[in-house]
């Protein structure tokens, strides 16, 4: 079946940090990718979304590249802020013409960013 | 943006009790879920429903549990009864649409099972 995985359960940075979070996908077909922040006593709301191979996703200094060559959508920003503190999950969604799809996650990756 | 709206935020029952947690959806969307997730760990997915009928449950979805949405009102997740391993936060979500439509999340219950 699908999935997705995300191999840094946590990751520590200073203010102005380069950021890279790892993600890895599994699927039969070409998926929609999607990266979800969840900030503490939150639900996930989408950060950003490809549905296209080889494009990018970009939003608010975030940036993923659809990479179907290493089934990859690596999760970058140029320098962070003590506000991009969350925890951020990888997804995608396996689109079947005929099903209903749904959501799959990875397991997530808890930022810390300090002063 | 659009907003889930969950209620209550947080529920505290007696195990074997049963439960209903709430869920006020999106106005204009059509397709509804169900996600687990235990002490801010990976979500897992429960349960989608779509025109009264549920499309699609994981292995989590248990006998136990059940949704509906009677008349348009709120999407409901019942557990009866409740377990001890049941005790998580439950989020709702719906979407538009099918594929690579965005779903968007209520803030969750947390239910604590005791």
């Amino acid at each position: 079946g699908d999935s997705v995985t995300q191999k840094q359960g946590q990751v520590t940075l200073s203010e102005d940090d380069f950021l890279f979070i790892n993600c890895t996908y599994s699927t039969t077909t070409y998926p929609t990718l999607f990266w979800y922040v969840q900030y503490p006593g939150q639900g996930p709301q989408l950060l950003l979304k490809v549905t296209t191979a080889n494009n990018k996703g970009i939003s608010r200094g975030f940036e993923a590249t659809y990479d179907k060559g290493t089934t990859s959508f690596h999760l970058q920003k140029a320098s962070v802020q003590e506000s991009d503190s969350a925890v951020y999950f990888c997804a995608l969604v396996h689109i079947a013409s005929s099903s209903f799809s749904k959501l799959v996650f990875g397991q997530g990756t808890s930022l810390s960013v300090v002063p | 943006g659009p907003k889930v709206l969950q209620i209550p935020s947080h529920q505290i029952i007696d195990m074997g009790q049963m439960v209903t947690l709430n869920c006020d959806p999106v106005s204009n969307h059509l397709y509804f879920y169900w996600y687990k997730q235990i002490l801010g760990q990976q979500m897992e997915f429960l349960v989608n429903f779509y025109n009264g009928k549920v499309m699609e449950k994981s292995k989590l979805f248990k006998d136990q549990f059940s949704v509906e949405r009677p008349d348009g009102s709120y999407f409901t997740l019942k557990i009866q009864p409740t377990a001890l391993e049941d005790s998580a936060v439950y989020f709702c979500a719906s979407s538009p649409g099918l594929g690579g439509n965005t779903l968007y999340f209520g803030a969750g219950t947390r239910l604590s099972v005791l």
